[in-house]
């Protein structure tokens, strides 16, 4: 089945550094990437979606120069946190779609943990 | 405006016991309908999905039917085991200008002892 892969799996690092986190369909072209944030024992918040060669589409309320999203290839999208501190420490989930037509379902990374410190 | 909602939890069974998590949706227009599963520190598995109206979807003993008239895809499964404890989200995608992107539910935790 279609395989996401996203790394690292976890990183902890102090507050001021900039994270970058990558996202990979290792197995079909994704048209459109997603980036999501948890919270503990919480449902997924939609961050932005991120189509290969345009810009990124940011929820409202998320900020555009904090988390820097390109999607340079139809298979990898990367997240970058930048100058992160303690607050932005979350779990972080891609996805990825073959398919916008059809109503295809989105396939999920594993998540990144992301604590600063 | 759209939305998923799901059955609250925890929802705690003993191992055998039948697992019913219900969840309805408010959508325009026809949407795929989905539940996903979180196992403990990892990302959503996708469980099942339904893409038209009386479609039933199943996978690994879970089933869930499109009920267009109730507006609902309750999971249920006949039998659990402690390996299904977990989290499950409902979701859907609405199509159309809403370009793959999903509505999820809350999520509702599953604990199943043995």
């Amino acid at each position: 089945g279609a395989v996401v892969s996203q790394h690292p799996s976890r990183v902890i690092c102090k507050s001021g550094t900039s994270v970058k986190i990558e996202c990979r369909s290792l197995d079909f072209q994704a048209t459109t990437m997603f980036w999501y944030r948890q919270f503990p024992k919480q449902s997924l918040m939609l961050m932005a979606t991120s189509n290969e060669g345009s810009k990124a589409t940011y929820e409202q309320g998320v900020e555009k120069d904090k988390f820097l999203i390109n999607h340079a290839s139809l298979t990898l999208s990367t997240l970058t946190v930048t100058s992160a501190h303690p607050e932005d420490s979350s779990f972080y989930i891609c996805s990825a779609i073959a398919d916008l037509q059809g109503y295809q379902p989105q396939h999920f990374g594993d998540g990144t943990r992301l604590s600063i410190l | 405006g759209d939305s998923v909602t799901q059955m609250e939890g925890p929802v705690t069974l003993s191992e055998e016991a039948f697992l019913t998590i219900n969840c309805t949706y408010t959508a325009t227009g026809y949407p795929s309908l989905f539940w996903y599963v979180q196992y403990p520190g990892e990302g959503l598995q996708l469980l099942l999905k339904a893409t038209k109206a009386d479609d039933k979807g199943s996978n690994k003993g879970f089933e869930a039917t499109y009920r267009k008239e109730t507006t609902s895809f309750h999971l249920e499964k006949g039998s659990v085991q402690v390996s299904d404890s977990a989290v499950y989200f409902c979701a859907f995608n609405a199509g159309g200008t809403s370009y793959g992107k999903l509505t999820f539910g809350q999520g509702t935790i599953l604990t199943v002892h043995p």
